[in-house]
């Protein structure tokens, strides 16, 4: 199993407040991602790194922020939540083993936004 | 912007029974193509993975079919058991060190 972790698990919040979900992962790789999941299923890329003091917004617009200080962190940080903003989000990270990245993924932050 | 069309959306599958998922995307892919695994309160995992220089690849009970000329690619699952119930992803790396996922089927398998 990787070793990819994400703090909380479930977070309920009331709206405005601001709240970071933490994302560590202790495989030493370099790009790291945040995908935030429908209840549907579909996978939304939201914020990725290639590495330290990399960050670029993904696919699918978010409010929320990211940074990446330090090779193992991850964090993605929203500054006022919202109802909308309730949604899975799943953190990962990959690395190149031979041909192609396999991605990793955390177990996941489900956020209720009330 | 690149696009991964997956089906069905959801399939329910007799206990040893065959379960088959398709994708097809657009553009083209930098040839790598994997499928995901997704069981409730999990993250995805990476379940097998397709070079196109090759048109298939079985792993056990699962098998990736590529075809390559109509941008197609399919997950098999022979002799499907409950444990299989799960939802997966098929994705695509078009080459921008990113992938792009499909939008997952929900498989349930009965006794």
């Amino acid at each position: 199993e990787a070793d990819i972790y994400q703090t909380p698990r479930y977070l309920v919040i009331g709206t405005g407040k601001k709240i970071t979900l933490e994302c560590s992962q202790t495989m030493g790789h370099d790009k790291m991602y945040w995908y935030q999941q429908d209840p549907g299923m579909e996978l939304h890329l939201i914020h990725y790194s290639y590495g330290v003091n990399s960050t670029e917004k993904g696919d699918l617009s978010s409010e929320s922020t990211v940074s990446r200080i330090r090779t193992e962190h991850f964090p993605l940080t929203l500054e006022s939540a919202r109802p909308s903003h309730t949604s899975q989000y799943l953190c990962a990270s990959s690395d190149r083993t031979g041909y192609a990245d396999t991605q990793y993924f955390g177990p996941g932050t489900r956020l209720t936004v009330l | 912007q690149q696009q991964v069309k997956q089906s069905p959306q959801s399939l329910i599958v007799q206990k040893g029974g065959i379960s088959i998922i398709n994708c097809a995307y657009e553009n083209t892919a930098f040839d790598y193509f994997p499928w995901y695994q997704q069981f409730p309160g999990k993250g995805p995992a990476l379940l097998i993975a397709i070079r196109p220089d090759v048109s298939e690849k079985k792993e056990g009970r699962f098998t990736i079919s590529f075809n390559k000329s109509a941008k197609q690619f399919s997950l098999h699952i022979m002799d499907s058991q409950p444990g299989d119930s799960a939802t997966y992803f098929c994705a695509v790396d078009f080459g921008n060190e990113k992938l792009t996922f499909g939008t997952g089927t929900r498989l349930t398998i009965i006794p």
